[in-house]
């Protein structure tokens, strides 16, 4: 089975501090994904990357960055926290080489709270 | 770009009746479109897709349906049982081979009434 791992389940920073989410899968996938989850607004693509060191925006990427550095690893870098950002953050991978490469494989989530 | 609309945001049913779900996308290049499920607490985990050179597909109780000319799908549950409230979510992307961006409603919770 996959496995995508984000680091903290629960994280609660300050306003103006820099916060780092990490996500780790394990199963060699290529692509990798940040949504955002806040109730009635269902999931916002955040940032994406399709391969090390690559990155591309998706709907919703200001006030974040990313980073990946490693295959197995993209983290989510938020430059200075907001209490608009106190959200769910999920993490999600696909792997161009599996059958049914579109499936998205998600984190179990991290809840930010931002004072 | 892409834009998903999902109706209706609450839908509570009586155990052993059907559901339906409706989603209506904009960009008519979408050709891939999965239904997730997200119990509470848990992740979005796949349930059903389909893909634009289909028009239905059946997987038990769960039906997904999708009219292209008019832009819309649906997700069918039939028989529902208790352990099918959740909240759901469709989405649409244009699959090229593994460079997919999934655009995703904003989601159905979906209460069965025992």
């Amino acid at each position: 089975d996959v496995k995508v791992t984000q680091s903290s389940r629960y994280l609660v920073k300050r306003t103006g501090e820099k916060v780092f989410l990490e996500c780790v899968q394990d199963m060699d996938h290529e692509n990798m994904f940040w949504y955002r989850q806040d109730p009635g607004l269902g999931l916002r693509l955040i940032y994406f990357s399709y391969d090390v060191k690559m990155k591309e925006k998706g709907d919703i990427p200001e006030g974040y960055s990313v980073s990946r550095e490693k295959k197995e690893r993209f983290s989510l870098i938020l430059e200075s926290a907001s209490t608009n950002q106190t959200s769910m953050y999920l993490c999600a991978s696909t792997g161009r080489g599996d059958y049914h490469w579109e499936k998205l494989f998600f984190g179990s989530g991290t809840q930010l709270s931002v004072l | 770009g892409e834009n998903v609309e999902q109706h209706p945001s609450t839908l509570s049913v009586q155990e052993g009746d059907s559901a339906v779900i409706k989603c209506t996308y904009s960009d008519s290049a979408s050709n891939y479109f999965p239904w997730y499920k997200q119990e509470l607490g848990k992740r979005p985990q796949l349930i059903i897709d389909i893909r634009s050179n289909v028009g239905e597909k059946k997987d038990q109780r769960i039906a997904v349906t999708l009219n292209k000319t008019a832009k819309h799908f649906s997700l069918h549950i039939t028989e529902t049982q208790p352990e099918d409230s959740a909240v759901y979510f469709c989405a649409a992307s244009r699959s090229n081979f593994g460079n997919e961006k999934l655009t995703f409603g904003t989601g159905t919770r979906l209460t069965i009434i025992p």
